[in-house]
């Protein structure tokens, strides 16, 4: 069954901390896999999205990897703010089926 | 980057009734949307695929004489919820891809429904 795991549920840093976001996938049979952030009853907005091909995307404070052989991603988000406080998704395009799979999602609350 | 609208972004309906939301790409052609739904404190749930000028693939569990979906246009889906209840209640939203790899999806702003 193809699925997406992301730990941990929830996480509150203080401000300026670094942080890391984890999600990992059951096939490594891949497209690619898209980072989403989404605010409360907000749609989704796409933060970076890594191609099976490569490792690691970056922008701005954001830098996300990609590890196929091991089925995991993980998303570093460098210096928080408050601002940065909101769920962040993580979807996989896998090659069979044609859809994304998304995590559960981390709740992140950066505190002032 | 490319834009997904989604109309209305809320809706408030009498149980029994029938609600229409519409997807569109505003700026790209989408021969592949979806629709999703997504509950309080819950992660998206993919409920059909829906390709132009043909039917919708549904997901396992999903009604399909519930939950009509129309694709006539490679701009516009509709999905219409139909004799909506109470349990129908959620957060739709929907979204599209471009043609060919990389299959980056963009997703709409979202569809909050309510049925009393």
């Amino acid at each position: 069954k193809q699925e997406v795991t992301q730990i941990p549920a929830a996480l509150s840093v203080p401000e300026g901390e670094n942080l890391v976001l984890n999600c990992s996938f059951t096939d490594s049979a891949i497209y690619n896999l898209q980072w989403f952030r989404q605010d409360p009853g907000k749609g989704l907005t796409s933060l970076l999205l890594i191609q099976s091909s490569q490792r690691e995307q970056t922008s701005g404070r954001l830098n996300a990897s990609l590890d196929k052989s091991s089925g995991r991603s993980t998303l570093y988000i460098a210096a928080s703010q408050p601002g940065d406080s909101a769920t962040y998704l993580c979807a996989v395009y896998y090659n069979q089926g044609g859809k994304l799979i998304f995590g559960q999602g981390t709740e992140l609350s950066v505190k002032p | 980057g490319a834009v997904v609208s989604q109309h209305p972004s809320w809706v408030i309906c009498k149980s029994g009734t029938s609600v229409k939301i519409e997807c569109r790409s505003l700026d790209f052609q989408a021969t592949t949307m979806f629709w999703y739904r997504q509950f309080p404190k819950q992660s998206l749930m993919l409920m059909a695929t829906s390709n132009e000028g043909s039917k919708a693939t549904y997901e396992q569990g999903v009604e399909k004489d519930k939950f009509l979906i129309n694709h006539a246009s490679l701009t516009l889906s509709t999905l219409t919820v139909t004799s909506a209840h109470p349990e129908d209640s959620s957060f739709y939203i929907c979204s599209a891809h471009t043609s060919g790899i990389p299959y980056e999806q963009y997703f709409g702003p979202g569809t909050r429904l309510t049925v009393t």
